[in-house]
């Protein structure tokens, strides 16, 4: 089964500066989705961004960015303009993109606590 | 158009005792997944259904059973419940399943305290 790693259990940012939090997979496969989970306090899992194993550009959504490498099986997060409201669990996921392996389930890291203080 | 919802939002059971949880996905998704998210091990795969199937399952002993109904609505039982099993319980849903399952979005989650 693919394993997911974030090896940062705890971050800590302050208000308007930029954060990077990081992913590491292990994988045979080479058709595959990454994704990053924000969960606040009140549980809710929230979508972040998506990256296809196959696209080469780095996918991108408003302050949250990603640096996808694929040989090095890294999918760090970088989270610009940090805001209050950005303090959270961060998770990264890992989906196969074929029917092998673990399947189509989302297999996720341990999470990184991120505090944004003012 | 409204997001995964999930019934009931908090829940005391008794050792012994079963449970049931139920999961609405988001119109036109047909796609329904369930994680259990504990502090130990994390967010951990329980099943998908897709069009009242079954499609995967996690690696959880067979107390943890669950359905689909016609309307994509799911629902997840847990019988004979243990103290380990509290827990988190977050549905997801998809458009498809499979290779065309594309993002799963999250509900609010269920609470599950077993006394």
């Amino acid at each position: 089964a693919q394993t997911v790693t974030q090896s940062q259990p705890e971050m800590s940012v302050q208000e308007a500066e930029t954060v990077t939090l990081s992913c590491t997979y292990d994988t045979s496969e080479s058709d595959y989705y990454l994704f990053w989970y924000k969960q606040p306090p009140s549980r809710q899992m929230i979508l972040v961004i998506r990256q296809e194993a196959y696209k080469q550009q780095n996918a991108t959504e408003n302050r949250f960015s990603v640096n996808f490498q694929k040989a090095a099986k890294s999918f760090s997060l970088k989270i610009s303009d940090s805001q209050l409201g950005d303090a959270a669990m961060y998770f990264c996921a890992y989906r196969s993109g074929g029917p092998g392996g673990s399947g189509y389930a989302l297999n996720f890291g341990k999470g990184t606590s991120l505090l944004v203080t003012p | 158009k409204a997001g995964v919802t999930q019934t009931p939002r908090y829940l005391i059971k008794t050792r012994g005792q079963q449970v049931t949880l139920s999961c609405s996905p988001i119109s036109g998704h047909r796609s329904v997944s369930w994680y259990q998210q504990t502090p130990g091990q994390g967010l951990q795969f329980l099943f998908e259904y897709f069009s009242e199937t079954q499609r995967n399952k996690g690696n959880f002993p067979g107390r943890f059973s669950g359905r689909q109904f016609s309307n994509s609505r799911s629902e997840m039982n847990v019988s004979t419940l243990e103290l380990g099993d509290s827990a988190l319980y977050l549905c997801a849903s998809s458009k498809g399943a499979g290779a065309y399952q594309e993002t799963q979005y999250f509900g609010p989650g269920t609470r599950l305290l077993v006394l």
